[in-house]
Formats: structure tokens, C-alpha cells, sequence
């Protein structure tokens, strides 16, 4: 069965600062993997996602994440965040059987 | 276009009583998966409908927990009888092709429930 390891539980940083939030997955076969936020009292959505191509993409709002398949590594990037991007961050994975499976979260603070 | 919907909002009941949770996916959307987010935890997929047909079903505690999903459209998730761990978010998503795993999931509010 597949896994998801978000290993930053909560992040703290200041505003302007760059961020980079680790996801690694476990499974043999082929991935497809997504970054969902939650803001503060608002409904999970997508934030970027990634399925073939380029294994660097682009998302909402300044994100990025880099596929690195050797490594079984997905980590979400921002070079300046900013304190409305303090929410809540979840790393995806979906396989070609369609299973999904989420990480258990890392919480986000951005202080002004 | 309207999101994903759920109710009720938020729900408080006593161990052992029985519960139901309602979503309705987005129109067209033909996947809908029943997600239970425990506090400090990610989503967990309770159970994945493919039209009116389940896709996976393999962490539904099928003792307690039913779901349905009559005519391809609206769900419901029950618990009968509810556990102390039962207290969660549970989270309705829909995508419009769910075998199509490039799929975009769209979540809807949620349903907090609290067991007593």
C-alpha cells in the first residue's frame, strides 16, 4: 500500500522568507501528485499537480514543486511567502489505479 | 459553477447513536469519495463511488459504516453505532472522472462530528 510523508509538522517562518515543504511517497508504480491548502475556515483545494512532462510545476499564488522520482520526493517551494499563504498544506498521491492517499498535513504560519 | 455540498455542517451525538452525513458532487462529476480527517491527521478515502458503483471500499469499517450513492448523484455516509474515534471531519470530493488519475478532487465544507 502506498504512503505519504509530510515530515515538517508545523512551519514557522517570517514574512518574505522561502519556502520548502518535504513530501515523500512510497509506491512502486506510477504517481500522480498534488498539493492541496486549506486557508483559515475555507474548503481544501488544489494547489498544483503534477502528472507527466516537466518535473517542475507551477501553481496558484507563486508555487512550485519539483518531482524528483529517484528520490520519491515532491516538495512544494514559494522563494517569498506571504502571511496570507499561513494555512494548512497536503501533500497528495494519486495512483493509476486512481487510489488516493494524503499526508498527514504541515501547518503553515507566516508571521508579518 | 456550484461546489461540491454537504450537511450538516457540524453534528453532536451520544456513543452508540446512529448518524448520516449527505454530500452533493458537482453536476457531471461522476467520482465521489468519502474522505474521514481526524484531528492532527490527512484525509483518510473511506470509500470511492464511480458513478453509483464503489471503486474501493478497503478502510470502510464496514461494520459500523455504510455509504450509498442511489442514481450516480447524491451520497449519504452513515454511522450505526457510533465510537468514540469516530469523532472527525468527513469530507465529501468529487472529480469528474476519478479513472482518469490526472482527476482534480474538489472538496466540499466538511461535516465535524463529535462523539460524546
Amino acid at each position: 500500500a502506498q504512503s505519504v510523508s509530510q515530515h515538517n509538522h508545523h512551519v514557522i517562518l517570517s514574512e518574505a522568507a522561502s519556502l520548502e515543504l518535504g513530501c515523500n511517497y512510497s509506491y512502486g508504480g506510477t504517481v500522480n501528485l498534488f498539493w492541496y491548502v486549506q486557508y483559515p475556515g475555507q474548503h481544501l483545494q488544489l494547489l498544483l499537480k503534477y502528472f507527466s512532462g516537466d518535473p517542475l510545476v507551477k501553481g496558484i499564488k507563486g508555487f512550485e514543486a519539483e518531482f524528483i522520482k529517484s528520490k520519491f520526493s515532491f516538495n512544494l517551494r514559494k522563494p517569498s511567502v506571504q502571511w496570507s499563504d499561513t494555512a494548512e498544506y497536503f501533500c497528495a498521491v494519486l495512483t493509476n489505479a486512481g487510489k488516493s492517499t494524503f499526508g498527514d498535513g504541515t501547518t503553515l504560519t507566516v508571521k508579518p | 459553477e456550484a461546489g461540491v455540498a454537504q450537511s450538516p455542517r457540524y453534528k453532536i451525538i451520544e456513543k452508540r447513536q446512529s448518524v448520516a452525513f449527505w454530500c452533493n458532487p458537482i453536476s457531471g462529476h461522476a467520482t465521489l469519495y468519502w474522505y474521514q480527517q481526524i484531528l492532527g491527521q490527512g484525509p483518510k478515502l473511506l470509500i470511492q463511488f464511480q458513478n453509483n458503483g464503489v471503486v474501493d471500499d478497503s478502510q470502510l469499517p464496514k461494520d459500523r459504516f455504510s455509504a450509498e450513492r442511489l442514481k450516480g448523484v447524491d451520497s449519504t455516509l452513515k454511522i450505526q453505532p457510533a465510537k468514540l474515534e469516530d469523532s472527525a471531519v468527513y469530507l465529501c470530493a468529487s472529480s469528474f472522472n476519478g479513472g482518469a488519475s490526472t482527476d482534480t478532487q474538489y472538496f466540499g465544507p466538511g461535516t465535524r462530528l463529535t462523539v460524546l
